[in-house]
């Protein structure tokens, strides 16, 4: 099956600052979706993006579905931002819907 | 977006019972998943629930053990059978194809999930 995998494992920053995570896929992809979970478990959708690139407010998201990366962007972090951040895909062909997860980037904000 | 509810949101169970988990939309969708967070991991798919047929379940997953009901398209349980320690996780459903407006056709949801965690 399709491979995902997220870097870095683990982010410390300091509010204000900038930060990139990374997803690589193995395969052609039909969804790309990026998650932040909160600490109670939810699973908040940041950003349908199978390719091309989309923002909201300080967070933005870019895929290159044929070098099969995509990297999401967070500008001016705060505290809030923490969480867990999952990149999950949906293989090409006839996966009808499966995502596949990658192991998360754990984010921590500092004040 | 959908508005998708959990039932329970939380349940602290014997080992060698079963735990029904419910989970419920807000309008009528497509596809209804159901996944496994164990802890500190991802997310990993247990199976699709079908609307009138037997679930599609995952390598590694079973019926007799997570047994799955979608009697219409706005419901759907997982009953977690024969419950071990190994079993306590976070149990989350998931949907996807609800229209209307500008949500994308593809774009799955998460619901609240059920935290499990087996004596």
């Amino acid at each position: 099956g399709i491979q995902v995998e997220q870097s870095p494992p683990d982010l410390i920053l300091q509010e204000g600052a900038n930060s990139t995570l990374r997803c690589n896929f193995s395969d052609s992809v039909n969804n790309l979706q990026w998650f932040h979970q909160n600490p109670w478990g939810q699973l908040i959708n940041l950003f349908y993006i199978p390719s091309g690139t989309k923002q909201n407010g300080r967070l933005s998201a870019t895929t290159v579905a044929t070098e099969r990366y995509s990297l999401l962007y967070i500008s001016s972090s705060q505290t809030t931002d923490s969480g867990v951040y999952f990149c999950a895909v949906e293989a090409g062909g006839t996966s009808y819907g499966k995502l596949t997860f990658g192991q998360g980037t754990i984010l921590t904000v500092h004040p | 977006s959908a508005v998708i509810s959990q039932k329970p949101s939380r349940d602290i169970c014997q080992r060698g019972t079963s735990l029904t988990i419910q989970c419920q939309v807000d309008s009528q969708v497509t596809m209804m998943f159901w996944y496994r967070q164990q802890p500190g991991q991802s997310l990993t798919l247990i199976a699709t629930a079908n609307q009138g047929s037997e679930a599609t379940y995952e390598s590694g997953f079973v019926i007799d053990k997570f047994p799955i009901s979608r009697p219409n398209l706005t419901f759907s349980t997982l009953t977690v059978s024969n419950m071990s320690p190994e079993d306590s996780s976070i149990y989350l459903c998931s949907v996807e194809g609800f229209g209307g407006g500008t949500t994308t056709y593809n774009e799955q949801f998460f619901g609240p999930g059920t935290r499990l965690t087996v004596l």
